[in-house]
């Protein structure tokens, strides 16, 4: 049974350009969460999505950031015009059910490495 | 007031030993509590969940005390391979997800 797999590991990108981080849920879970950790920092919530619904976008920044979860598909973070203050590891993580009352937890995937030269 | 507070250590124990970490949450609503590990450089990995009534893993004691808003994890006989940072985490009601302490830095030293 796979787990939480995302892509790429390790993302090198200059400042300006776009970087877009890649998650696929475990199989059966359709919850997927992103997580950022900045150097030397705690994880911070970013952005909750179901498919096709971004549930909660509370620790999302305003600009430059998005993700979606398509029907069909890997969840994908998209960072517009990085900034070096980007440069971070990106958790993507997921969860069979809500989490609210259920008791379930999250799984993580590897995470992925932005580095913003 | 942090939502989840922890002492960031490093907590330098010998084999053998054992050693405690708390943590405390700000939420009195909170619904469920668990402990992650996470290697350097590596991702989060649950390592327990936290109940009312305690719990207990092999070497690893998780205890919640919810009128002092505080969690507890009590590692015994202390393993080099115990030598991670350790995340204490709430899920809050009326929100979806995961709250995160900055974690406790334990380094066991032969």
């Amino acid at each position: 049974n796979a787990g939480v797999m995302q892509n790429p590991r390790h993302l090198v990108r200059r400042r300006g350009q776009e970087a877009r981080l890649r998650c696929s849920p475990m199989k059966g879970h359709s919850h997927v969460y992103w997580y950022r950790q900045l150097p030397e920092e705690g994880l911070k919530f970013m952005v909750y999505l179901q498919k096709e619904n971004i549930i909660d976008e509370s620790g999302m920044p305003k600009e430059r950031f998005s993700a979606e979860f398509p029907k069909e598909g890997p969840s994908i973070l998209r960072i517009q015009q990085v900034v070096r203050g980007d440069s971070a590891a990106y958790f993507c993580a997921s969860s069979p059910t809500p989490l609210q009352g259920s008791g379930n937890t999250i799984y993580f995937g590897e995470g992925s490495w932005l580095t913003v030269v | 007031r942090k939502e989840v507070e922890q002492d960031p250590g490093p907590f330098n124990v010998p084999e053998g030993a054992t050693v405690a970490f708390n943590c405390t949450y700000s939420n009195s609503a909170s619904q469920s509590f668990f402990w992650y590990r996470q290697d350097c450089r590596k991702e989060p990995k649950l390592l327990m969940s936290v109940y009312s009534s305690g719990n207990e893993d092999g070497r690893f004691t998780a205890q919640l005390n919810r009128a002092s808003q505080y969690i507890s994890l009590l590692i015994r006989d202390s393993k080099l391979s115990d030598s991670a940072t350790y995340l204490c985490v709430v899920v809050n009601s009326g929100y979806s997800t995961l709250t995160f302490g900055k974690g406790t830095m334990l380094l066991v030293s032969p």
